[in-house]
Protein backbone atom coordinates (compact mmCIF):
# COMPACT_ATOMS: atom_id res chain seq x y z
CA UNK A 1 0.00 0.00 0.00
CA UNK A 2 1.19 3.69 -1.13
CA UNK A 3 1.47 5.58 2.36
CA UNK A 4 2.12 9.33 2.47
CA UNK A 5 2.54 10.86 5.76
CA UNK A 6 2.57 14.11 7.19
CA UNK A 7 4.28 15.69 9.69
CA UNK A 8 1.19 17.54 11.93
CA UNK A 9 -2.58 16.61 11.51
CA UNK A 10 -3.19 19.64 13.25
CA UNK A 11 -1.03 23.02 13.62
CA UNK A 12 -1.55 26.39 14.97
CA UNK A 13 0.55 29.27 14.27
CA UNK A 14 0.96 33.20 15.15
CA UNK A 15 0.37 35.52 11.78
CA UNK A 16 4.36 36.65 10.87
CA UNK A 17 5.92 32.85 11.67
CA UNK A 18 7.68 30.72 9.40
CA UNK A 19 6.08 27.44 8.84
CA UNK A 20 7.29 24.27 7.22
CA UNK A 21 4.92 21.26 6.72
CA UNK A 22 6.55 18.57 5.77
CA UNK A 23 5.10 15.52 3.28
CA UNK A 24 7.15 11.71 3.03
CA UNK A 25 6.24 9.13 0.78
CA UNK A 26 7.53 5.41 1.02
CA UNK A 27 6.76 4.26 -2.26
CA UNK A 28 9.23 5.34 -4.37
CA UNK A 29 7.04 7.89 -6.61
CA UNK A 30 8.59 10.65 -8.72
CA UNK A 31 5.69 12.99 -8.78
CA UNK A 32 4.85 15.13 -4.94
CA UNK A 33 2.12 17.57 -4.68
CA UNK A 34 1.00 20.01 -2.11
CA UNK A 35 -2.77 21.48 -2.44
CA UNK A 36 -4.84 23.46 0.00
CA UNK A 37 -8.34 22.72 0.62
CA UNK A 38 -11.16 25.18 1.46
CA UNK A 39 -15.00 24.71 1.66
CA UNK A 40 -16.24 26.00 -1.36
CA UNK A 41 -13.23 26.02 -3.14
CA UNK A 42 -12.30 22.15 -3.39
CA UNK A 43 -8.29 21.26 -3.58
CA UNK A 44 -6.28 23.55 -5.18
CA UNK A 45 -3.00 23.43 -6.05
CA UNK A 46 0.19 25.16 -4.79
CA UNK A 47 3.41 23.22 -6.12
CA UNK A 48 4.05 20.07 -6.74
CA UNK A 49 7.57 18.22 -8.24
CA UNK A 50 8.51 15.81 -10.34
CA UNK A 51 12.31 15.49 -9.39
CA UNK A 52 14.39 16.20 -6.59
CA UNK A 53 15.35 19.60 -6.84
CA UNK A 54 12.49 20.34 -9.20
CA UNK A 55 9.61 22.42 -8.37
CA UNK A 56 6.52 23.70 -10.29
CA UNK A 57 4.14 26.30 -9.73
CA UNK A 58 0.61 25.24 -9.50
CA UNK A 59 -2.50 27.65 -9.35
CA UNK A 60 -1.61 29.46 -6.17
CA UNK A 61 1.88 29.39 -4.98
CA UNK A 62 2.09 33.38 -3.88
CA UNK A 63 2.93 32.91 -0.30
CA UNK A 64 4.58 29.73 -0.32
CA UNK A 65 8.01 27.88 -1.55
CA UNK A 66 8.67 24.23 -1.25
CA UNK A 67 11.43 21.83 -1.13
CA UNK A 68 12.79 18.84 -2.53
CA UNK A 69 16.14 17.70 -1.54
CA UNK A 70 15.10 13.88 -1.24
CA UNK A 71 13.13 11.75 -3.64
CA UNK A 72 10.64 10.72 -0.75
CA UNK A 73 10.48 14.09 1.29
CA UNK A 74 8.48 17.52 0.12
CA UNK A 75 8.66 20.38 2.06
CA UNK A 76 6.12 23.10 2.08
CA UNK A 77 7.08 26.22 3.15
CA UNK A 78 5.44 29.90 4.58
CA UNK A 79 7.72 32.56 5.19
CA UNK A 80 5.65 34.68 6.88
CA UNK A 81 2.55 32.57 7.83
CA UNK A 82 -0.77 34.85 7.32
CA UNK A 83 -4.68 34.50 8.27
CA UNK A 84 -5.49 34.05 5.17
CA UNK A 85 -3.46 31.01 4.92
CA UNK A 86 -5.54 29.42 7.68
CA UNK A 87 -6.57 26.11 5.53
CA UNK A 88 -6.21 22.21 5.29
CA UNK A 89 -3.11 21.26 3.57
CA UNK A 90 -2.71 17.97 1.69
CA UNK A 91 0.22 16.70 -0.16
CA UNK A 92 -0.01 13.26 -2.79
CA UNK A 93 2.05 11.99 -4.67
CA UNK A 94 2.49 10.08 -7.64
CA UNK A 95 4.35 6.97 -9.59
CA UNK A 96 5.52 9.30 -12.61
CA UNK A 97 4.01 11.30 -15.42
CA UNK A 98 2.86 8.55 -17.26
CA UNK A 99 0.62 7.57 -13.75
CA UNK A 100 -1.79 9.86 -13.23
CA UNK A 101 -3.42 8.52 -9.79
CA UNK A 102 -2.45 10.64 -6.74
CA UNK A 103 -2.12 9.22 -3.33
CA UNK A 104 -2.68 11.89 -0.49
CA UNK A 105 -1.63 11.76 3.39
CA UNK A 106 -3.93 12.41 6.23
CA UNK A 107 -3.82 15.87 5.48
CA UNK A 108 -2.48 19.38 7.96
CA UNK A 109 -4.85 21.40 9.62
CA UNK A 110 -3.27 25.16 10.32
CA UNK A 111 -4.38 28.18 11.79
CA UNK A 112 -2.54 31.33 11.38
CA UNK A 113 -3.54 33.54 14.48
CA UNK B 1 -8.41 29.07 -16.54
CA UNK B 2 -8.98 25.32 -16.37
CA UNK B 3 -12.19 25.52 -14.99
CA UNK B 4 -14.22 21.87 -13.62
CA UNK B 5 -17.55 22.07 -12.27
CA UNK B 6 -19.56 19.71 -9.84
CA UNK B 7 -23.19 20.59 -8.08
CA UNK B 8 -22.04 21.06 -4.42
CA UNK B 9 -25.30 19.13 -3.47
CA UNK B 10 -26.07 17.93 -1.52
CA UNK B 11 -27.30 14.98 -3.31
CA UNK B 12 -29.54 12.54 -1.34
CA UNK B 13 -30.60 9.51 -2.04
CA UNK B 14 -32.44 6.47 -0.43
CA UNK B 15 -30.38 3.32 0.21
CA UNK B 16 -30.37 1.10 -2.63
CA UNK B 17 -30.79 3.72 -5.17
CA UNK B 18 -28.68 4.39 -7.96
CA UNK B 19 -26.61 7.80 -6.99
CA UNK B 20 -25.25 10.14 -10.32
CA UNK B 21 -22.79 12.43 -9.87
CA UNK B 22 -21.99 14.91 -12.47
CA UNK B 23 -18.69 16.80 -13.37
CA UNK B 24 -18.06 19.15 -16.30
CA UNK B 25 -14.49 20.78 -17.12
CA UNK B 26 -13.20 23.39 -19.79
CA UNK B 27 -10.19 22.19 -21.02
CA UNK B 28 -11.13 19.99 -24.31
CA UNK B 29 -6.92 18.44 -24.08
CA UNK B 30 -7.83 17.13 -20.49
CA UNK B 31 -6.40 13.20 -21.19
CA UNK B 32 -7.56 11.41 -17.97
CA UNK B 33 -10.29 11.72 -15.58
CA UNK B 34 -10.67 10.73 -11.39
CA UNK B 35 -13.26 10.33 -9.03
CA UNK B 36 -12.03 10.64 -5.31
CA UNK B 37 -14.00 10.12 -2.15
CA UNK B 38 -13.34 11.93 0.51
CA UNK B 39 -15.21 10.54 3.38
CA UNK B 40 -15.66 14.08 6.29
CA UNK B 41 -12.36 14.77 8.30
CA UNK B 42 -10.17 12.51 5.86
CA UNK B 43 -8.57 13.10 2.69
CA UNK B 44 -9.49 11.83 -0.53
CA UNK B 45 -8.97 8.42 -1.98
CA UNK B 46 -9.13 7.38 -5.64
CA UNK B 47 -11.80 5.31 -6.32
CA UNK B 48 -12.26 5.10 -10.43
CA UNK B 49 -10.30 6.87 -13.20
CA UNK B 50 -11.25 7.08 -16.92
CA UNK B 51 -9.44 7.53 -19.74
CA UNK B 52 -11.38 6.64 -23.15
CA UNK B 53 -15.01 7.90 -24.08
CA UNK B 54 -17.47 5.43 -22.81
CA UNK B 55 -18.30 3.58 -19.72
CA UNK B 56 -15.86 1.94 -17.22
CA UNK B 57 -17.71 -0.58 -14.65
CA UNK B 58 -15.80 -0.89 -11.09
CA UNK B 59 -18.36 -3.07 -8.92
CA UNK B 60 -20.77 -0.73 -7.90
CA UNK B 61 -19.39 2.13 -9.67
CA UNK B 62 -19.46 3.39 -13.02
CA UNK B 63 -17.82 5.89 -14.57
CA UNK B 64 -18.72 7.59 -17.96
CA UNK B 65 -17.28 9.60 -19.92
CA UNK B 66 -18.06 11.87 -22.88
CA UNK B 67 -15.08 14.16 -24.40
CA UNK B 68 -17.20 15.89 -26.78
CA UNK B 69 -19.62 17.01 -24.43
CA UNK B 70 -16.85 17.35 -21.72
CA UNK B 71 -18.86 16.08 -19.47
CA UNK B 72 -17.58 13.08 -16.67
CA UNK B 73 -20.12 11.12 -14.59
CA UNK B 74 -20.15 8.43 -11.79
CA UNK B 75 -22.94 6.17 -10.79
CA UNK B 76 -22.80 4.27 -7.67
CA UNK B 77 -25.38 1.63 -7.81
CA UNK B 78 -27.21 0.06 -4.55
CA UNK B 79 -25.96 2.90 -2.92
CA UNK B 80 -25.29 2.24 1.10
CA UNK B 81 -25.25 4.95 3.83
CA UNK B 82 -21.18 4.27 3.68
CA UNK B 83 -20.99 5.78 0.35
CA UNK B 84 -22.04 9.39 2.07
CA UNK B 85 -19.08 11.34 1.43
CA UNK B 86 -17.76 14.05 -0.66
CA UNK B 87 -17.29 13.20 -4.60
CA UNK B 88 -14.20 14.88 -5.85
CA UNK B 89 -13.99 14.68 -9.89
CA UNK B 90 -10.29 15.80 -11.29
CA UNK B 91 -9.20 16.33 -14.46
CA UNK B 92 -5.69 16.27 -15.59
CA UNK B 93 -4.72 18.59 -18.17
CA UNK B 94 -2.81 18.62 -21.68
CA UNK B 95 0.65 17.43 -20.28
CA UNK B 96 -0.96 15.32 -17.57
CA UNK B 97 1.34 16.87 -15.10
CA UNK B 98 -1.26 18.67 -12.78
CA UNK B 99 -4.56 17.62 -11.56
CA UNK B 100 -7.67 20.11 -11.63
CA UNK B 101 -10.25 19.12 -9.15
CA UNK B 102 -13.90 20.24 -8.60
CA UNK B 103 -15.53 21.31 -5.91
CA UNK B 104 -16.70 18.26 -5.14
CA UNK B 105 -20.73 16.87 -4.63
CA UNK B 106 -21.75 16.00 -0.84
CA UNK B 107 -23.43 12.15 -1.38
CA UNK B 108 -25.52 11.52 1.73
CA UNK B 109 -27.76 7.88 1.58
CA UNK B 110 -30.35 8.02 3.64
CA UNK B 111 -31.49 3.90 4.95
Amino acid sequence: DVKVTQSSRYLVKRTGEKVFLECVQDMDHENMFWYRQDPGLGLRLIYFSYDVKMKEKGDIPEGYSVSREKKERFSLILESASTNQTSMYLCASSFSTDSYEQYFGPGTRLTVT
Amino acid sequence: QKEVEQNSGPLSVPEGAIASLNCTYSDRGSQSFFWYRQYSGKSPELIMFIYSNGDKEDGRFTAQLNKASQYVSLLIRDSQPSDSATYLCAVTDNAGNMLTFGGGTRLMVKP
